[in-house]
């Protein structure tokens, strides 16, 4: 079935530090990837998505492009803030099997100190 | 924009006890709602996915007898976690979508629950 792999489990930075969060999938076809950011106390809201390999997705100063060579998504930010602390999801959805279904991976917890 | 509202936000039930939830999509037609379970130590798990109109299909582990949903409109949805235990316990997420050739979610906030 498909997978979504999330490298780190946490990731603890320096406000202005560079961010990068590792993710890998596996699935049959091409499935469309998003990135997540979830709150405290709040459900996960959509960062962004890209459908096609090489598309590059991006928001609020992330990005991620697409490479179905690596099978990977990479989240990247040159310059984190302390608002960026939150819990970051991979996930993907696989429109061939038109099931709607989002494979989410298992989350980065991001802490920034000031 | 488009909003989902889940409640209640937060539940305490007694073990062998059922409890309820509700999700409220506004400002959208919510055709697909998806309900997702996120437990500690593990990521968002799907429960079942709910389009108006279609039958409720149930992901494996989940059943309807145990996790009954329903969703008699495009604005609403309603689960009940059937004699819950302590298994049962973390956050329930609704998340709904315009049109089934969509994978774009909104989630709403989540109700988590607690069983004692």
């Amino acid at each position: 079935g498909d997978s979504v792999t999330q490298t780190e489990g946490q990731v603890a930075l320096s406000e202005e530090d560079f961010l990068t969060i590792h993710c890998n999938y596996s699935a049959s076809g091409y499935p469309t990837l998003f990135w997540y950011v979830q709150y405290p106390g709040e459900g996960p809201q959509l960062l962004f998505r890209a459908s096609r390999d090489k598309e590059k997705g991006s928001s609020r100063g992330f990005e991620a492009t697409y490479d179905k060579g690596t099978t990977s998504f990479h989240l990247r930010k040159a310059s984190v803030q302390e608002s960026d602390s939150a819990v970051y999801y991979c996930a993907l959805s696989d429109p061939g099997a038109n099931t709607g279904k989002l494979t989410f991976g298992h989350g980065t917890i991001l802490r920034v100190h000031p | 924009g488009a909003l989902v509202y889940q409640y209640p936000r937060r539940t305490i039930c007694k073990s062998g006890t059922s409890m309820r939830m509700e999700c409220q999509a506004v400002g959208f037609q919510a055709t697909s709602v998806a309900w997702y379970r996120q437990s500690p130590q593990k990521t968002f798990e799907l429960i079942a996915l709910s389009t108006v109109n279609s039958a409720i299909k149930y992901e494996q582990n989940f059943t309807q007898e145990k996790f009954p949903i329903s969703h008699p409109n495009l604005s609403f949805s309603s689960m009940t976690v059937l004699n819950a235990y302590l298994e049962d316990r973390g956050l329930y997420l609704c998340g709904a979508r315009l049109w089934t050739g969509s994978s774009d979610y909104t989630f709403g906030s989540g109700t988590r629950l607690l069983v004692i």
